[in-house]
């Protein structure tokens, strides 16, 4: 139990265009998603936080413009970056937490942009 | 403000060596204090949760202790597939459910 799906598990974009990834919890309701950022040996970074049919809260220094959370239903969030850069290539990993409060996490998806 | 420090940074053992991996934490008010694994490449894996001094889990190879300070990841006798990056996090009692991440120590486990 308590799976946590991503897609795509890998993106290569153009430097302008946006991206969309899905996260999807398969077993279980998510009360509330949460997307991070990994960068190569470093540890998770908490970009926002979504709760089903909220809006999103944003950490600090992380823009709300660029980084587009939707998260339309108890087992679904997106994350779309638009107009996106290469300074936005990175490890991005959502999770999702059940009424217990855990957090189960996705596999991933890395960004690449040229 | 909330802080999760692990130690050490990365730790080398051979087949079979027992040993331990350190999380210290500060937080206002500890909701629960969580241990994930996580292999390159990939999301990480959750372990454990423990929520209150004096509490213990065990998962095969692996057992989570806690204290009021800090919570000690015990490998025994680990296999090469125990190397990863371990991951402790904390979670407050303010509305947000967030976790705080250490940096993680990674291990190696040599055949």
């Amino acid at each position: 139990g308590a799976v946590v799906s991503q897609h795509p598990s890998w993106v290569i974009c153009k430097s302008g265009t946006s991206v969309k990834i899905e996260c999807r919890s398969l077993d279980f309701q998510a009360t509330t998603m949460f997307w991070y950022r990994q960068f190569p040996k470093q540890s998770l970074m908490l970009m926002a936080t979504s709760n089903e049919g909220s809006k999103a809260t944003y950490e600090q220094g992380v823009e709300k413009d660029k980084f587009l959370i939707n998260h339309a239903s108890l087992t679904l969030s997106t994350l779309t970056v638009t107009s996106a850069h290469p300074e936005d290539s990175s490890f991005y990993i959502c999770s999702a937490s059940d009424v217990y409060y855990e957090q189960y996490f996705g596999p991933g998806t890395r960004l690449t942009v040229t | 403000e909330d802080q999760v420090t692990q130690s050490p940074e990365a730790l080398r053992l051979q087949e079979g060596e027992s040993s331990s991996l350190n999380c210290s934490y500060t937080v206002s008010g500890l909701r629960g204090l969580f241990w994930y694994r996580q292999d390159p490449g990939k999301g990480p894996e959750f372990l454990f949760t423990l929520y209150s001094a004096g509490e213990e889990k065990e998962k095969e190879r692996l057992k989570a202790t806690l204290t009021k300070k800090e919570s000690f990841l015990h490998i025994t006798a680990p296999k090469p597939e125990d190397s990863a990056t371990y991951l402790c996090a904390v979670s407050n009692w303010t509305g947000a459910n967030n976790l705080f991440f250490g940096t993680g120590t990674r291990l190696t486990v040599i055949p």
